[in-house]
């Protein structure tokens, strides 16, 4: 099966721009989705498809890809963006299974 | 709003089963065009999908659980299950439930997850 590969951590200053990456075969032929998640709660959708924010993750959250790469990029970081970070894909061995990526903790300086 | 949420025990003794269930509200179950899915993490660890099962009925399971895995859905009480065989102490996770979607045949994400529930495996 696929596997998507995270850096395990990446710090940001306050308001500074950070980029989170995940890199995978599978993304070549699917979409990351990217989840946030804070200690104690579940995770949280916060991006999926081409760059598609659900309902109420600000709009300084973005996401992009180029060949085996997906990125989640924040834009002007704030204090509450600091949790873990996971990407997911579908597995591209064709049989219909869904992988994650280790995680990136983020940390906000 | 759909809401999710986990049940069952939280702690489970070695070689037994493993039973979790899931009620789905605020959207029915057998709407299509979802996949309705297990994931679980190990304390301080990443996450796992389980498998999920499709609103027809098909399933998929993680190639690394396939052998210990079933997850069955009731449309009648609007809920899903988990059972996991033959659990060791490399079980112990919390389970969370969570409803996939797909657009076309590239875009799959998880949008709706339950809160999660942690469940033991020690004698």
């Amino acid at each position: 099966s696929s596997e998507l590969t995270q850096d395990p951590a990446v710090s940001v200053a306050l308001g500074q721009t950070v980029r989170i990456t995940c890199q995978g075969d599978s993304l070549r032929s699917y979409y990351a989705s990217w989840y946030q998640q804070k200690p104690g709660q579940a995770p949280v959708l916060v991006i999926y498809g081409k760059n598609n924010r659900p309902s109420g993750i600000p709009d300084r959250f973005s996401g992009s890809s180029s060949g085996n790469t997906a990125s989640l990029t924040i834009t002007g970081a704030q204090a509450e963006d600091e949790a873990d970070y996971y990407c997911n894909s579908r597995d591209s061995s064709g049989n219909h299974l869904q992988v994650f990526g280790g995680g990136t903790k983020l940390t906000v300086l | 709003q759909v809401q999710l949420q986990e049940s069952g025990p939280g702690l489970v003794k070695p070689s037994q089963t493993l039973s979790l269930t899931c009620t789905v509200s605020g959207g029915s179950i057998s709407s299509g065009g979802y996949y309705w899915s297990w994931i679980r993490q190990h304390p301080g660890k990443g996450l796992e999908w389980i498998g999920y099962i499709y609103y027809s009925g098909s399933t998929y399971y993680n190639p690394s659980l396939k052998s210990r895995v079933t997850i069955s859905v009731d449309t009648s009480k609007n809920q899903f299950s988990l059972k996991l065989s033959s659990v060791t102490a490399a079980d112990t996770a919390v389970y969370y439930c969570a409803r996939g979607s797909v657009v076309v045949t590239a875009i799959y994400y998880f949008d709706y997850w339950g809160q999660g529930t942690l469940v033991t495996v020690s004698s």
